[in-house]
């Protein structure tokens, strides 16, 4: 069983469109992330919710938007697509637990904006 | 920033010799984590240090954290070509719900 899995891998759609990236984990964790890898390979936190509550909204624009409708979910989704969108958005998931726990990643989502 | 700074930004070695790279940040940590993506690929945990630890092990792998220099070290020992990878670390501050990454460190191991 695949520990946190994203749909789709791969997606190109053409500017001005909305587009939205499933995420679900089945490892029971509270903590949910969403990253943005550009072509330089810089890996940028975008949103972390734990138990459904927003926490980390770091500098992203509003046409972003995530959904969290239970603690094994958070989806992406994304208004008016620009060109500088396109990237590898990855989700995580892992424990809030005191002093720290690991991070598990799904496969990524490969978005091009054409 | 609370980013770790992963240092060199690439490295090349032969293969079978020891590989070292280097993570500094800058305020107080509970921990420390390393992963590694290989190319196309999520990122996948490798090891977890805490601020208390000094020196951590896990197969070839060994992990130092100098909490009064704010650095910390990966060492991989007889590289192998799947080793190819970047690495990143991240410093765990007292929110857990928040794993931030610096640009990382891309291994090339040579045959």
């Amino acid at each position: 069983d695949t520990a946190v899995s994203q749909t789709p891998k791969y997606l190109v759609t053409q500017m001005g469109n909305d587009k939205s990236i499933k995420c679900e984990q089945n490892l029971g964790h509270d903590t949910m992330y969403w990253y943005k890898q550009d072509s330089k390979k810089f890996l940028k936190i975008m949103f972390s919710y734990n138990n459904k509550e927003l926490i980390i909204n770091e500098t992203v624009p509003n046409r972003f938007s995530p959904k969290s409708p239970d603690k094994a979910h958070l989806n992406l989704h994304i208004n008016s697509l620009e060109l500088g969108d396109s990237a590898v958005y990855f989700c995580a998931s892992s424990y809030s637990g005191t002093g720290g726990t690991e991070a598990f990643f799904g496969q990524g989502t490969r978005l091009t904006v054409v | 920033s609370q980013q770790g700074e992963e240092d060199p930004q690439a490295l090349s070695i032969q293969e079978g010799e020891n590989a070292t790279m280097n993570c500094s940040y800058k305020t107080s940590i509970n921990n420390l984590q390393w992963y590694r993506q290989n190319s196309g690929r999520g990122l996948v945990h490798l090891i977890l240090i805490r601020s208390n630890e000094r020196e951590k092990h896990s197969g070839r792998l060994r992990v130092t954290l100098d909490t009064s220099k704010k650095s910390s070290s990966l060492l991989i020992t007889a590289s192998r070509a799947a080793d190819t990878a970047s690495y990143f670390c991240a410093p765990g501050y007292s929110s857990a719900s928040k794993i931030i990454f610096g640009s990382g460190t891309r291994l090339s191991i040579r045959p």
